[in-house]
């Protein structure tokens, strides 16, 4: 059964700080990873998706890392910014015909001034 | 296409009665999918379409709760004689038929049983 867990739970940085959220997966099986961002009470919004045999994708100031064999994947944001407080959510989708995501619980995100 | 479009966006209802959430997928999408999330925790799958059809279902979807899609396009998801355990947001998504580009979120409907 696939689990997804994120580290930490919540994290407060001041502005301008560069960041480190982490998700692991217990299956390496998978057929892709994508981080979302989402805002109190709102729903998901995709931020970056990585293929399997892909190892890392960029967008800005996000940079998303895919370590498939020892089930592990990081966003890394640069010079973090208050806009940017939100809780992101990695989820994987197993290879293998299965068409469901899989999420963590979250890394809740605040960036103060 | 402005995305996924779900309605209401938020429903306030007392228990045992029925509610019904609409969502609208990315038109070129043939994938749709209803995903609950309850407060600090992450969505968790309910069910998927492919077109018309439904092909899986979660332990968590309870004879209490129906989902259609009729001809393909928009979704239902019904809730009956509603519970307080019920209340939470809940997702809809759409994917292409490969779901190679990913996964679209709605923004949720929000459901509160008093």
């Amino acid at each position: 059964k696939q689990e997804v867990t994120q580290i930490p739970a919540a994290l407060s940085v001041p502005e301008g700080e560069n960041l480190v959220l982490n998700c692991s997966f217990t299956d390496s099986a998978i057929y892709n990873l994508q981080w979302f961002r989402q805002d109190p009470g709102k729903g998901l919004t995709s931020l970056l998706l990585i293929q399997s045999s892909q190892r890392e994708q960029t967008s800005g100031r996000l940079n998303a890392s895919l370590d498939k064999s020892s089930g592990r994947s990081t966003l890394y944001i640069a010079a973090s910014q208050p806009g940017d407080s939100a809780t992101y959510l990695c989820a994987v989708r197993r290879s293998g015909g299965y068409n469901k995501l899989i999420f963590g619980a979250g890394t809740r995100l605040a960036v103060h001034p | 296409d402005t995305g996924v479009s779900q309605n209401p966006r938020h429903k306030i209802t007392k228990r045992g009665q029925n509610v019904t959430f609409r969502c609208d997928p990315i038109s070129e999408h043939n994938r749709l999918y209803w995903y609950r999330q309850t407060l600090g925790q992450g969505p968790e799958f309910l069910t998927y379409f492919q077109n018309e059809a439904q092909l899986e279902k979660s332990r968590l979807l309870s004879d209490r709760f129906s989902a259609e899609r009729p001809k393909g396009s928009f979704s239902t998801l019904e809730i009956q004689r509603t519970e307080q355990g019920d209340s939470a947001m809940y997702l809809c998504a759409s994917s292409s038929w490969d779901s190679s580009y990913g996964y679209t979120f709605g923004s949720g409907t929000r459901l509160t049983v008093v």
